[in-house]
């Protein structure tokens, strides 16, 4: 998968709590974002980064946050987790972020009871 | 709501038959993007095609855009059973710089 690693790759967790996400990639690309898809909803963008430090909101980012401290991460955190925030995460990267595919990671399964 | 609306939702055919999907979105477009998902795996990039082409090929990929209807087709020629799997399309909007608004997918089942 392009050098993206997802992990976890299928997390458990309860109502309440905190969960981070992380995405690593060895591209060296500078965009990387964070999807959730949900069946009828098709992919949907919760944050995306343009760089070190540089991150912006996508479409559907209440309750989430992110991080990115270095190049090769790039985090997701769901502050307290809630049962509508279950879902399928997958992290994707490409290098100008205009005109260039994404490459997608392999996805964490993510199950908040 | 959804930017990009596939249709049909799902589509059965037999090895060797065409398979058509189409993708219709709202606003004005950079770019428009086709990708493919096989069950419980990542998204995979088929084809880019920008606001100012109409028609691109890739292998036994066809796809079209007309922007006046704003509206693309992906024709998949003598599918195989391979190509079984669910097929997005997924826009660049105007003035969005690198943010791809995805669509919720055409479900495609290929048969022997």
């Amino acid at each position: 998968d392009a050098g993206i690693t997802q992990s976890p790759r299928h997390k458990v967790t309860e109502t309440g709590t905190p969960v981070t996400l992380r995405c690593h990639q060895t591209e060296n690309h500078r965009y990387m974002y964070w999807y959730r898809q949900d069946p009828g909803h098709g992919l949907r963008l919760i944050h995306y980064s343009y760089g070190v430090k540089d991150t912006d909101k996508g479409e559907v980012s209440d309750g989430y946050s992110v991080s990115r401290s270095k190049t090769e991460d790039f985090l997701l955190t769901l502050e307290s987790a809630t049962s509508s925030q279950t879902s399928v995460y997958f992290c994707a990267i490409s290098g100008t972020g205009t005109n260039e595919k994404l490459f997608f990671g392999s996805g964490t399964q993510l199950s908040v009871l | 709501s959804q930017q990009g609306e596939e249709d049909p939702q799902a589509l059965s055919i037999q090895e060797g038959e065409n398979a058509t999907m189409n993708c219709s979105y709202k606003t004005s477009i950079n770019n428009l993007q086709w990708y493919r998902q096989n069950s419980g795996r990542g998204l995979v990039h088929l084809i880019l095609i920008r606001s100012n082409e109409r028609e691109k090929h890739s292998g036994r990929l066809r796809v079209t855009l007309d922007t006046s209807k704003k509206s693309s087709s992906l024709l998949i020629t003598a599918s195989r059973a391979a190509d079984t799997a669910s097929y997005f399309c997924a826009t660049l909007l105007t003035g969005t710089a690198s943010k791809l608004t995805f669509g919720t997918g055409t479900r495609l089942q290929v048969t022997l």
